[in-house]
């Protein structure tokens, strides 16, 4: 089955402590990206990879790295989160940027 | 600066009530505008794609066009389980990849 994976589904963290959010998917897809979604904000894009090793930034990248050293995998790293990114994230991949995106299922951060 | 607008924020509907939502937009090129559904607590599926203006797609009740400034999202004769909300993306010509979300119309259709 065609699918996006994330893990956690559900954090609960402190301010401070790095984290790590896994994302994978199962279709050779080229693109890969990483949203926040917040009430009243709607959905952001904090990283894209256009393939492995090519990586840049969206439009709230503040406060988090990517790295992209296998096609199927993209992990999200926050170095020393804090409160201000409790939110709810998105994985998604697709062939290309233009491209139809398959979205994960969410991780839910709580950053106390 | 790409810039997607869509409204009403919230729709209220009558099983069988057909109604339209907007997405108004503002990029510099427009290689795709992408319309999705969300669920509560569940990651956004794919729609459509249109990538000229003029264009239409059409699946089920749904029908999204598409002209140079706004995408309409028709739907026809809706029934319960169309309640979700509905979010339009673009991605511009701007020289990056960076798809730029509305912040969505929520739809509850009653019946």
């Amino acid at each position: 089955e065609a699918q996006v994976t994330q893990n956690p589904r559900y954090l609960i963290t402190v301010t401070g402590k790095k984290l790590t959010v896994t994302c994978s998917q199962n279709m050779n897809h080229e693109y890969m990206s990483w949203y926040r979604q917040d009430p009243g904000l709607g959905l952001r894009q904090i990283y894209y990879s256009m393939n492995v090793e090519v990586t840049d930034k969206g439009d709230v990248p503040e406060g988090y790295k990517v790295s992209r050293k296998e096609k199927r995998n993209f992990p999200l790293i926050l170095e020393s989160p804090s409160p201000n990114q409790t939110s709810l994230y998105f994985c998604a991949s697709s062939l290309t940027a233009g491209s139809e995106q398959f979205f994960g299922p969410g991780t839910r951060l709580t950053v106390l | 600066e790409d810039q997607v607008t869509q409204s009403p924020e919230a729709l209220r509907l009558q099983e069988g009530e057909s109604s339209s939502l907007n997405c108004s937009y503002t990029v510099s090129g427009l290689r795709g505008l992408f319309w999705y559904r969300q669920d509560p607590g569940k990651g956004p599926e794919f729609l459509f794609t249109l990538y000229s203006a003029g264009e239409e797609k059409e699946k089920e009740r749904l029908k999204a066009t598409l002209t140079k400034k706004e995408s309409f999202l028709h739907i026809t004769a809706p029934k319960p389980e169309d309640s979700a909300t509905y979010l339009c993306a673009v991605l511009g010509n701007s020289g990056y990849s960076t798809l730029t979300f509305g912040k969505g119309t929520m739809l509850l259709v009653s019946p």
